[in-house]
């Protein structure tokens, strides 16, 4: 079965200071993964996709097959990164459903 | 594009009711999913609809089961309402490939008293 762990729950930093969200998985195939965020009072959604190999917003991720993580970060901090973020996993089968984590609040203090 | 369009936002039912969400998918997709997600958890997978039919479904009873509609719209129903039932219900919508990317609605919160 297709597991995300995200094993902080909260976590808080200062504007500027370097910023890394854990996340780790367990899946027996070739995985795809995703980081969705969801700002105060504003929807979920994609920031974005190993796939795509991109920095959106200063973040990125890279995915680490041996050590099944898949970690976001980010030089440097800003205020406006506070949110909730979620990792999530794509399932086999032509849905694709995501396999979502529990989320790590992130609080960047100024 | 006002996006994913969910409705209502808020509701309230007693246990052994009947409830139907509804959802409209973004301009261009055809493709919409719903989630559950319970207070402090992360979204979880209850199904997908494409082409009027559920693609795939998630671990969910069948008591939680849905519909799509020519116009790509979408509704999710849940009878026998149990108390573990309140919760965030997400809509998304997305193409059919990638049916990953998805664009999620501001949700519908279930209260089941």
């Amino acid at each position: 079965a297709q597991r995300v762990t995200q094993p902080e729950k909260l976590l808080s930093v200062f504007k500027g200071a370097p910023v890394e969200l854990k996340c780790n998985y367990s899946y027996s195939g070739s995985p795809e993964l995703f980081w969705y965020v969801q700002y105060s009072r504003q929807r979920l959604q994609l920031l974005l996709r190993h796939i795509s190999r991109e920095s959106i917003k200063g973040f990125t991720a890279d995915l680490n097959k041996g050590e099944t993580s898949f970690h976001l970060k980010k030089p440097f901090a800003q205020e406006e990164d506070s949110a909730m973020y979620y990792c999530a996993l794509s399932g086999p089968g032509s849905a694709r459903q995501l396999t979502f984590g529990s989320g790590t609040q992130l609080t960047v203090l100024p | 594009d006002a996006g994913v369009t969910q409705s209502p936002t808020h509701l309230i039912k007693t246990r052994g009711q009947q409830v139907t969400l509804r959802c409209s998918p973004k301009s261009g997709h055809d493709t919409v999913s719903w989630y559950q997600q319970a207070l402090g958890q992360g979204p979880q997978f209850i199904f997908q609809y494409y082409e009027e039919e559920e693609r795939q479904r998630g671990n969910f009873p069948d008591r939680f089961s849905g519909h799509q509609f020519p116009n790509y719209s979408s509704e999710l129903n849940v009878n026998a309402l149990l108390l573990g039932d309140s919760a965030l219900y997400l809509c998304a919508s997305s193409l059919v490939v990638p049916a990953n990317v998805l664009t999620f609605g501001a949700g519908s919160r279930l209260t089941v008293l």
